[in-house]
């Protein structure tokens, strides 16, 4: 089946640094892929996503390319801040599916 | 759009007893998920809804588990005779007709702790 296997966390960086977390995926076709993210006491978020293989998906800094050789959705920010501190999933839905399966979640906090 | 809202926030109950949970989509979105999440895991999708037809559930989604979107509005989730292992945050989606799954608006959730 379908599924998502996100980096270990949780990761600690000081602010400005670069940010990376790795996302692959194992899913039949030709998912959709996205990035979400959890503030603390908040609902998810969606973050950014990509429909179709060498997509990037871009916003507030962040970015993630679709990579279908390497069944891979990497979340990259080039200077992370420290209201960036938060929970952030990856996830795919197969094509014509109307659900998302999640990674397991990275938990990213930023010190100043 | 003026979010996502489910009720309670938090729920603590003993084995065996019936909870309800109710989720109140954005305004005109006609889909509804609902998905659980055990702690330091991502989102198990339970079941989906367009307008009041539940379309698809998942196979974790046990006949003590139901639920309903009678009027294509708020959706309420019940789980009969409660287990520890109910133990989890329940999170209720929802999305507009054409961007479905691309686009989904997530609640803050309900907490259920079952002793």
């Amino acid at each position: 089946g379908d599924s998502v296997t996100q980096m270990e966390g949780p990761v600690t960086l000081s602010e400005e640094a670069f940010l990376t977390i790795n996302c692959t995926y194992t899913a039949t076709g030709y998912p959709s892929l996205f990035w979400y993210v959890q503030y603390p006491g908040e609902g998810l978020q969606l973050l950014l996503k990509a429909t179709k293989a060498d997509d990037k998906g871009s916003n507030k800094g962040f970015e993630a390319t679709y990579r279908k050789e390497t069944t891979s959705f990497h979340l990259e920010k080039g200077s992370v801040q420290v209201s960036d501190s938060a929970v952030y999933f990856c996830a795919l839905s197969s094509q014509g599916a109307q659900k998302l399966v999640f990674g397991q979640g990275t938990r990213l906090t930023i010190n100043p | 759009d003026t979010g996502v809202s489910q009720n309670p926030r938090h729920k603590i109950t003993k084995r065996g007893q019936n909870v309800t949970f109710r989720c109140d989509p954005i305004s005109e979105h006609n889909r509804l998920y609902w998905y659980r999440q055990t702690l330091g895991q991502g989102p198990e999708f339970l079941t989906y809804f367009q307008n009041e037809a539940q379309l698809e559930k998942s196979r974790l989604l046990s006949d003590r588990f139901s639920a309903e979107r009678p009027k294509g509005s708020f959706s309420t989730l019940e789980i009969q005779r409660t287990e520890q292992g109910d133990s989890a945050m329940y999170l209720c989606a929802s999305s507009r007709n054409g961007q479905g799954i691309e686009k989904l608006f997530f609640g803050s959730g309900t907490q259920l702790s079952v002793l």
